[in-house]
């Protein structure tokens, strides 16, 4: 069985940072890329960022670029998302989301996280 | 960047009824689209996937068709688990895109 688990959501200062991490399971990890989708309150969806199953190429929404860093360790079927210089606009529930097809790079979703929430206040 | 929009914002319908929803792409995705149902509290569920293929699992009063720029998606008898939002998907290269969600609200 797909699983995914987000953590490292939490209550952060504007200015601060957040590393999100995404603990896979129940497939071969590192032939899918892997996605971060961001959803605020009462809001839609939003697109932040795709990496490639190897790691090697990674891809972001155009709003943010320089603003969030996606990574993945293989060796520990494990995504993550750096975000820093955290802004109140950046508070969501951000979800990691699996690619449904091993040959392409931010595909349709199969599977989805639970979330986990990032609150940026002071 | 390709915008998306959705029509309506929001549906009100009747069990049995039919609904159908409108995405519509700010430029030729071709069939690079994708639906989801969305439930409060919840993660976003794959429908559909490259337009009218239907994820494992979803039911066949589900279905999705177009291509280039206007895109539907139909429940052919609503159900009273169906009651949802709504979100189209394009990911024609490298990218995603949603659109902003239509919520199925109980007539």
């Amino acid at each position: 069985e797909v699983q995914l688990l987000e953590s490292g959501g939490g209550l952060v200062q504007p200015g601060g940072s957040l590393r999100l991490s995404c603990a896979a399971s129940g497939f071969s990890f590192n032939a899918y890329a892997m996605n971060w989708v961001r959803q605020a309150p009462g809001k839609g969806l939003e697109w932040v960022s795709v990496i490639t199953g190897s790691g090697g190429n990674t891809y972001y929404a155009d709003s943010l670029k320089g603003h969030f860093t996606i990574s993945r360790d293989n060796s520990k079927n494990t995504l993550y998302l750096q975000m820093n210089n955290l802004r109140a606009e950046d508070t969501a529930v951000y979800y990691c989301a699996k690619d449904r097809f091993m040959t392409a790079v931010a595909d349709s979703f199969d599977y989805w996280g639970q979330g986990t929430l990032v609150t940026v206040s002071s | 960047d390709i915008q998306m929009t959705q029509s309506p914002s929001t549906l009100s319908a009747s069990v049995g009824d039919r609904v159908t929803i409108t995405c519509r792409a700010s430029q030729n995705i071709k069939v690079w689209l994708a639906w989801y149902q969305q439930k409060s509290g919840k993660p976003p569920k794959l429908l559909i996937y490259e337009t009218s293929r239907l994820e494992r699992g979803v039911p066949s009063r589900f279905s999705g068709s177009g291509s280039g720029t206007e895109f539907t998606l139909s429940i052919s008898s609503l159900q009273p688990d169906d009651f949802a939002i709504y979100f189209c998907q394009e990911y024609f290269y490298r990218n995603a895109t949603f659109g902003p969600g239509t919520k199925v609200e109980i007539k």
